[in-house]
């Protein structure tokens, strides 16, 4: 069957790096996606990697590596408005997404 | 209209009862999908549709029903709600011909069935 897994919740301090994993087995792959999503709010966009390696925008960087059905999202000099939940997605061979059950991110100060 | 709508934002309904989900995009975009949210689990999908006139089954399509009669409009259709049915509903669209094709979410319908 399909399967995405991340951590159900991690906890990092204001001003710190944080590395949320996920890893996958679906049939196909047509890339990876990283969502996030506030309390109460719609998922929106972060970040694509369809080939290994790492793709880094601002603050944020996704990595992955097909062989091992492994990527990550790194998030640099954390703000308090980066707590939220964190949703790993990957496209599969119907370019339809399957979907990580989400990290929820506690930031502390 | 900007982006996707969705309506209701909130409601409430009795089980048994018939309920339409209305998602309406102004983006052009050909595949829309309506996914449900559940504490714990992933987004999964119950039902999309790659292009106007096309609809197709997700994960979850089980007492769903969708329509897809242009490219703006994607309602979806509980017959007989059941309080199984309870939870936070997503509709989504994607583009195509881009170098990423992300998928982008309206704001969401938070649904209780009593």
């Amino acid at each position: 069957g399909q399967n995405i897994d991340q951590p159900t919740e991690m906890t990092a301090t204001e001003g710190a790096i944080v590395q949320i994993n996920c890893t996958y087995q679906t049939s196909g792959f047509n890339g990876l996606f990283w969502y996030q999503q506030h309390a109460g709010e719609a998922p929106t966009f972060l970040s694509y990697n369809v080939l290994d390696g790492l793709e880094e925008k601002g603050r944020f960087s996704s990595f992955l590596s097909r062989s091992k059905g492994y990527s990550y999202l790194l998030l640099k000099e954390l703000q308090m408005k980066d707590s939220a939940s964190y949703l790993c997605a990957v496209m599969d061979s119907n370019y339809q997404l399957i979907w990580g059950a989400g990290t929820k991110l506690i930031i502390k100060p | 209209i900007a982006g996707i709508t969705q309506a209701p934002t909130s409601q409430i309904l009795a089980a048994g009862r018939r309920m339409t989900l209305r998602c309406t995009q102004d983006m052009r975009h050909n595949a829309m999908y309506w996914y449900r949210q559940d504490l714990g689990l992933g987004l999964r999908l119950i039902h999309y549709s790659n292009t106007a006139g096309t609809t197709g089954k997700g994960e979850v399509p089980d007492g769903y029903s969708v329509s897809r009669a242009n490219t703006d409009d994607f309602p979806l259709t509980l017959a007989s709600a059941v309080p199984s049915q309870t939870s936070v509903y997503f509709c989504a669209t994607r583009g195509s011909g881009g170098a990423v094709d992300e998928q982008f979410f309206g704001p969401g319908t938070r649904l209780t069935v009593l």
